[in-house]
């Protein structure tokens, strides 16, 4: 089972919007509302940010947005702070299993 | 509040086996359905397998099938991990993690939406 594909690296600048693209199939992310984001900073566990494609947790910064088309999934950062300087995962449920992306990093300029 | 207590970190030799334990709080483990991932140093997150506990069944991503076995103790609301044929490439850090809440299909298959849950993880360290 081949990981989601995420660009290895995104950045911008204090306030500024970024978008991480999550691309999968048909079996993974297109044919599931399945799509999770999680924030990972460096030695620590990973975080859920978003669930369902587009949802947020209780306590997620509402800068932070999902959603999907087709096979690609992507999630959306707004206002950026130097506090979301870090990696960033996608994964998406598939057939009895769970797939991950290779993950992102995100540098905040 | 939950919490997943992991085990302490693991140094192995090439072709031993690792067992890494979580334990739960604040929930009784029946209630979970308890997942590992690992990341490999620098690398990114990896599913390894994960309890429907529907059929009281595990599910092993293909990759680890026949390496790795995941247990429960539910008299201590503890999840266990065990990987053998340990390979320096199995050195990482070891993540329990659970959704709060389950869902089913219209087959009664448990669908994995995501992970809120997590551990702090158990660093494994293969080395000769």
């Amino acid at each position: 089972q081949s990981a989601l594909t995420q660009p290895a690296s995104v950045s911008g600048s204090p306030g500024q919007s970024i978008t991480i693209s999550c691309t999968g199939t048909s079996s993974d992310v297109g044919g599931y509302n399945y799509v999770s984001w999680y924030q990972q900073h460096p030695g620590k566990a990973p975080k859920l940010m978003i669930y369902d494609v587009s949802n947020r947790p209780s306590g997620v910064s509402n800068r932070f947005s999902g959603s999907k088309s087709g096979n690609t999934a992507s999630l959306t950062i707004s206002g950026l702070q130097a506090e979301d300087e870090a990696d960033y995962y996608c994964s998406s449920y598939t057939s009895s299993t769970v797939v991950f992306g290779g993950g992102t990093k995100l540098t905040v300029l | 509040q939950v919490q997943l207590v992991q085990s302490g970190a693991e140094v192995k030799k090439p072709g031993a086996s690792v067992k890494v334990s979580c334990k739960v709080s604040g929930y009784t483990l029946t209630e979970l359905s308890m997942h590992w991932v690992r990341q490999a140093p620098g690398k990114g997150l990896e599913w390894m397998g994960g309890f429907d506990p529907e059929d009281g069944e595990t599910i092993y991503a293909q990759k680890f099938q026949g390496r790795v076995t995941m247990t429960e103790d539910t008299s201590t609301d503890t999840a266990y991990m065990e990987l053998s044929s340990l390979r320096s490439e199995d050195t990482a850090v070891y993540y329990c993690a659970t959704p709060s809440t389950i869902v089913y299909d219209f087959w009664s298959a448990p669908i994995w939406r995501y992970f809120d849950l997590w551990g702090r993880g158990t660093l494994v360290t293969v080395s000769s």
